[in-house]
C-alpha cells in the first residue's frame, strides 16, 4: 500500500497570500488529521476530519482551515499568510476515527517571506 | 497550554549503550501513550505505544515504561545504534470519544548514537 502523500512537498509564498495544501490518506483510512511542526511550538494538532466533516480543532486562528472529500482526500487552507506560518505541515491518516495508529506523511514545507 | 513534557532535549550516547527518554503529564484523562521517530525530511513514524492499564511494553530494542501514579512515561532504546539517531517525540491521547484521533505532542528529544 502506498503511504500518505502531501503536496507539494515545498512552496514558498509571501505575506499576505493564501495556500491550500493536499494530503491523501492510505487507502482505506478514512480519518485525517494535520499537525503544523515549528522548531518553537513542535508539533501541534490542527484539525481532524473524518467522513467530510470537521470532528476536531487545534488552537489556531480562523486562517486556517480544511476540508475533506467523499474520497478522504483532505486539504488545508491558510489564508492571509503571516511570517509565523512558516512551518512543516504534516498530515496523518488512521483507518478510523479514535483508531491508535496514525501514519504521518512526508508533510509540505511552507516558507512564507 | 503545554500538556506533555520531554526530556532531555538531546542526548548524545555511545554505540551499544542505552538511550532513555522521559515524558510526564497533567492530563489524567489521557488514555494512549504512543512514541513517535523522525528522521530529517521524513514525517514522524509510529515506534510503540502504551496504554495506562500496563506498566512496560517491550517491541524488540524499545521498550515503554509507564507509571501511572507519578503521570511519567519514559522510552528505554537497548543496544543503541548509530542509525537510532533521529528525533524522537512522545505523545498522548486524550479520550477516544473527546479528542478522536488528536495528539499532544512533547517538545522532542534530538538522539544521536556515536558509533
Amino acid at each position: 500500500k502506498a503511504g500518505v502523500t502531501q503536496t507539494p512537498r515545498y512552496l514558498i509564498k509571501t505575506r499576505g497570500q493564501q495556500v491550500t495544501l493536499s494530503c491523501s490518506p492510505i487507502s482505506g483510512h478514512r480519518s485525517v488529521s494535520w499537525y503544523q511542526q515549528t522548531p518553537g511550538q513542535g508539533l501541534q494538532f490542527l484539525f481532524e476530519y473524518f467522513s467530510e466533516t470537521q470532528r476536531n480543532k487545534g488552537n489556531f486562528p480562523g486562517r486556517f482551515s480544511g476540508r475533506q472529500f467523499s474520497n478522504s482526500r483532505s486539504e488545508m487552507n491558510v489564508s492571509t499568510l503571516e511570517l509565523g506560518d512558516s512551518a512543516l505541515y504534516l498530515c496523518a491518516s488512521s483507518l478510523h476515527r479514535g483508531i491508535e495508529t496514525q501514519y504521518f506523511g512526508p508533510g509540505t514545507r511552507l516558507l512564507v517571506l | 497550554q503545554q500538556q506533555v513534557k520531554q526530556s532531555p532535549q538531546s542526548l548524545i550516547v555511545q554505540k551499544g549503550g542505552i538511550s532513555i527518554i522521559n515524558c510526564a503529564y497533567e492530563n489524567t484523562a489521557f488514555d494512549y501513550f504512543p512514541w513517535y521517530q523522525q528522521f530529517p525530511g521524513k514525517g514522524p513514524a509510529l515506534l510503540i505505544a502504551i496504554r495506562p492499564d500496563v506498566s512496560e511494553k517491550k517491541e524488540g530494542r524499545f521498550t515503554i515504561s509507564f507509571n501511572k501514579s507519578a503521570k511519567q512515561f519514559s522510552l528505554h532504546i537497548m543496544d543503541s545504534q548509530p542509525g537510532d539517531s533521529a528525533t524522537y517525540f512522545c505523545a498522548a491521547r486524550g479520550g477516544r470519544e473527546t479528542s478522536g484521533s488528536r495528539l499532544t505532542f512533547g517538545e522532542g528529544t534530538q538522539l544521536t548514537v556515536n558509533p
